[in-house]
């Protein structure tokens, strides 16, 4: 919605293996953001990006994680060693300039067996 | 330890009815409150938004109350539609106006709306 897409939009794999999940937000956009859902559980931060500021990394879980983002638009988020505890589904947002409402992309669903 | 709690984890209510769904936070420098709706399979969808100089915002059929004393906001959608059956998500804050600003949230009220 509101012009974030992710992919892929399901990902299953094996513990131990990396992830990438990827964030295609529209251009115009000053903030970046990922979350994560797990089962039963709300929306957790994990890291921010606005400008070329450092990315707030402060809701990462592990060293694990990491997130990049390209020229200010599209953005990874990798998962090392994937472990059953990361099975979630993670959402992407994006914010404006003059507006702190955040939009957020459909998300990636993560199983790790 | 929960910073945001939505105590209800579900809600039915009748189509027509009004709908009242309730958030807590524990800390008062949050300012800035907003209601999310989520499908499954979908990305939350913002509803509406409050800051902290505010008691009351209105949009169409939803309103957000803050009490910013208790540090309690909740949403009343009325009248209540089978299409809002969804899961409702409330978020906070701290710091607006074009600063970025994570946000913290609650563990979802799943709302039915029976006909």
């Amino acid at each position: 919605g509101a012009g974030v897409s992710q992919s892929p939009s399901n990902k299953v794999t094996e513990k131990g293996k990396d992830v990438e999940l990827r964030c295609d937000p529209i251009s115009g956009h000053t903030a970046l953001y990922w979350y994560r859902q797990s089962l039963g559980q709300g929306l957790e931060f994990l890291i921010y990006f606005q400008g070329n500021s450092a990315p707030d990394k402060s809701g990462l879980p592990s060293d694990r994680f990491s997130a990049e983002r390209t020229g200010g638009s599209v953005s990874t988020l990798t998962i090392q060693r994937t472990q059953q505890e990361d099975s979630a589904v993670y959402l992407c947002a994006i914010s404006g300039l003059y507006t702190d409402t955040q939009y957020f992309g459909p998300g990636t669903r993560l199983t790790v067996l | 330890d929960q910073q945001v709690k939505q105590n209800s984890p579900s809600l039915s209510v009748q189509e027509g009815r009004i709908s009242i769904l309730n958030c807590d936070y524990t800390n008062s420098m949050f300012d800035y409150f907003l209601w999310y709706k989520k499908y499954p399979a979908e990305g939350p969808t913002f509803l509406i938004s409050i800051s902290s100089i505010k008691d009351k915002n209105e949009d169409g059929r939803f309103t957000v109350f803050l009490n910013k004393s208790a540090k309690h906001l909740s949403l009343h959608i009325v009248p209540s539609q089978p299409g809002d059956s969804a899961v409702y998500f409330c978020a906070v804050a701290r710091g607006r106006g074009g600063t970025a600003s994570k946000l913290t949230f609650g563990t979802g009220t799943r709302l039915q709306v029976t006909l």
